[in-house]
């Protein structure tokens, strides 16, 4: 079965830019998306179709998606973006659904 | 607004059955696919299962934990998806979200929005 695999953890000075990897075989060639889940609360969508914002979300969150590689960067990191985040993607053949690990993003 | 809300979880037995309703709200209800993804408590993202849109033969798919033992479905009549669960396990326990999924134009998956969640424990 395929899998993503995300660091546990990354954390980031606040203002700075933290970027969350994703890695999975031949990623690049999926689309990938971000959702951000803060302490308690439903997860939120932040990324999808590899580097699109739904509206609402801040232009400080971008994403790229290369290789075996997608990344989630964080521009100017805020206290706020303290949050957990999944990237996410699936096998349109066999509509399987597939959640990295999650990172969880320090901003300290 | 657009919403999802979930409910019917609770505690229930091993071996027992539970079955989750999601509801949705503020667009087409039918013109969209739902996906079930848990949560067990301190982990990550789980996807569980999905539903499609009614137009495409309602197609269902589910994850290789649940195949067998859960059924999606949905009805569009109401605006709610279901999730039976069946021989419930302890390590189904968990926060239990559903999704609208949409899928772009060049076969992107994206899960937006997300309901509340209503939590699911298994235990004797």
């Amino acid at each position: 079965s395929y899998e993503l695999t995300q660091p546990p953890s990354v954390s980031v000075s606040p203002g700075q830019t933290a970027t969350i990897t994703c890695s999975g075989d031949k990623l690049g060639a999926k689309f990938v998306s971000w959702y951000q889940q803060k302490a308690g609360q439903s997860p939120v969508l932040i990324i999808y179709q590899d580097n699109k914002r739904p509206s609402g979300i801040p232009e400080r969150f971008s994403g790229s998606n290369s290789g075996n590689t997608a990344t989630l960067t964080v521009s100017g990191a805020q206290d706020m973006d303290e949050s957990d985040y999944y990237c996410q993607t699936w096998d349109s053949g066999t509509a399987i659904v597939v959640f990295g690990g999650g990172t969880k993003l320090s901003v300290l | 607004e657009v919403q999802l809300v979930e409910s019917g979880g609770g505690l229930e037995q091993p071996g027992r059955s539970l079955r989750l309703s999601c509801t949705g709200s503020g667009f087409s209800f039918g013109d969209y696919a739902v996906h079930w993804v848990r949560q067990a408590p301190g982990r990550g993202l789980e996807w569980v299962s999905f539903i499609g849109k009614r137009i495409y033969g309602g197609a269902t798919q589910y994850a290789a934990s649940v195949k067998g033992r859960f059924t999606i479905s949905r009805d569009d009549s109401k605006s709610i998806a279901y999730l039976q669960m069946n021989r419930l396990q302890i390590e189904d326990t968990a926060v239990y979200y559903c999704a609208r999924g949409t899928i772009g134009y060049n076969n992107a998956l994206w899960l937006d929005p997300w309901g509340q969640g209503t939590l699911v424990t298994v235990s004797s």
